[in-house]
């Protein structure tokens, strides 16, 4: 079963627009962390941010945050004030489980490309 | 600012032959993995290592992978007898111990494999 759903279709954002990317999650775990990654064109795989299942404020860094519901078992990315380096495809992924699960399940990805 | 490094970037092999790639990963992370990309699909966890040995699997990582620790510094996936179906993007990452359930694993720049 999908661990991690990611369905939006490619997005085009203009450039300085705010973006978010839907993700939902499947877990019945009550200790889990939820990650975005950045996969750019190159192929590599950026770290953006972090949002544990006990944390109860939002989190954010810098230009992105996470709009975590955890009732109803999302975590959005939001992008604010585009780039045209912010391009790329965007993986949400979850670790389940007690700190000594490691193993991070991803979704299929959201495409982002920035328009000038 | 430390990295995950990946050789080669890029290796073709033939069917049925065996192929090693190899990370170095951030020297103070104890926690080290490796997925699989393949392209234009998700990221998928093969193996997590830590201390030493295994410590947890996939079940995509079957007895055609291996896992390697040999000095103090690289970490290494075998595939003995690839396949067409292991041509992908292959990701090391690394993590320190996590403390508090928090850790963020750091994505070497990918090894892509390419089986002819």
């Amino acid at each position: 079963a999908q661990k991690i759903t990611q369905t939006q279709p490619g997005m085009f954002v203009q450039e300085k627009e705010a973006v978010t990317l839907d993700c939902t999650y499947d877990t019945s775990d009550q200790s889990y962390g939820l990650f975005w990654y950045k996969q750019p064109s190159s192929g590599e795989m950026i770290f953006l941010i972090y949002q544990g299942s006990y944390d109860e404020q939002n989190a954010t860094e810098g230009r992105y945050s996470l709009n975590f519901q955890k009732a109803r078992k999302s975590a959005n990315l939001v992008i604010s004030a585009s780039q045209l380096g912010d391009s790329a495809m965007y993986f949400c992924a979850m670790r389940e489980g007690p700190y000594g699960n490691n193993r991070l399940a991803f979704g299929k990805g959201n495409q982002v490309v920035v328009i000038p | 600012e430390p990295e995950v490094t990946q050789t080669p970037s890029h290796q073709v092999t033939q069917m049925g032959q065996e192929v090693i790639l190899r990370c170095v990963p951030i020297s103070n992370h104890l926690y080290f993995y490796w997925y699989r990309q393949i392209l234009g699909q998700k990221v998928e966890f093969l193996v997590s290592f830590y201390n030493n040995e295994i410590s947890e699997k996939s079940e995509i990582f079957d007895d055609q992978f291996s896992v390697e620790r040999p000095d103090g510094s690289n970490f290494t996936l075998k595939i003995r007898s690839t396949k067409l179906e292991d041509s992908a993007m292959y990701f090391c990452a690394s993590s320190e111990v996590p403390v508090g359930g928090y850790y963020e694993q750091y994505f070497g720049p990918g090894t892509r494999l390419t089986v002819t």
